[in-house]
């Protein structure tokens, strides 16, 4: 079965400052990758996914992510943060169209 | 176009009480998700809709928890009755197709306490 796995329960980074989030999995094949965040109050917003093809993949409000197939990570990266992006971050990944598994979960907060 | 909703936002119950939750999918979008956070942990996936019938239902946790979707439009969770270890974020999500081809739509959640 697969599984995902994010080393970093929470994160703090100072505002205008890079971001890299972890998030290493576990499939037999190479599965199809999703980044999730989730504000306050709010429901889980697709941020970026990989599926096949460029390794480097870029998604919503300036994130990017690398697949790394020899480390099976698909960490996510911003060059610069936002106070906005405090947040819950998930990674998640899905077996050639089946449900979802996901992380445990990165949450970030920006220090002004 | 209206997302997906969730109700209620928030339910206390008593143990050994029932609580049924309700999400109603993105118009149009025939695979329906389940999944459920308990205290922070990490998101687990309840069972999966194709329309009305359960696709996959290896998530559900036990016989406490009966999941409908009649008609193929919005689904049900019912817990009875409700333990301890119930408590938690219950998410619901939509897509179009299967999540590997078309984004998966969440709903805000709903957030139960069981007392």
């Amino acid at each position: 079965a697969q599984s995902v796995t994010q080393p970093d329960i929470h994160i703090t980074v100072s505002e205008g400052a890079s971001l890299e989030l972890r998030c290493n999995y576990s499939y037999g094949a190479t599965p199809y990758l999703f980044w999730y965040v989730q504000s306050p109050g709010q429901g889980l917003q697709l941020l970026l996914k990989y599926f096949s093809g460029d390794t480097l993949v870029q998604g919503i409000k300036g994130f990017e992510a690398e697949f790394k197939r020899s480390q099976s990570s698909f960490n996510l990266r911003k060059p610069s943060v936002h106070w906005s992006d405090a947040a819950e971050y998930f990674c998640a990944v899905a077996p050639g169209g089946g449900a979802l598994t996901f992380g445990s979960g990165t949450r970030l907060q920006v220090q002004p | 176009e209206a997302g997906v909703t969730q109700f209620p936002s928030h339910s206390v119950i008593e143990k050994g009480q029932t609580v049924t939750l309700r999400c109603d999918p993105i118009s149009g979008h025939d695979n329906l998700y389940w999944y459920r956070r308990v205290m922070g942990k990490e998101i687990k996936f309840l069972l999966h809709f194709v329309k009305e019938s359960k696709q996959d239902e290896s998530g559900m946790p036990n016989n406490r928890f009966l999941a409908e979707r009649t008609g193929g439009t919005y689904s049900t969770l019912k817990v009875q009755p409700a333990e301890l270890e119930d408590s938690g974020v219950y998410f619901c999500a939509s897509s179009q197709d299967p999540p590997g081809r078309s984004p998966l739509h969440f709903g805000n959640g709903t957030r139960l306490t069981v007392t």
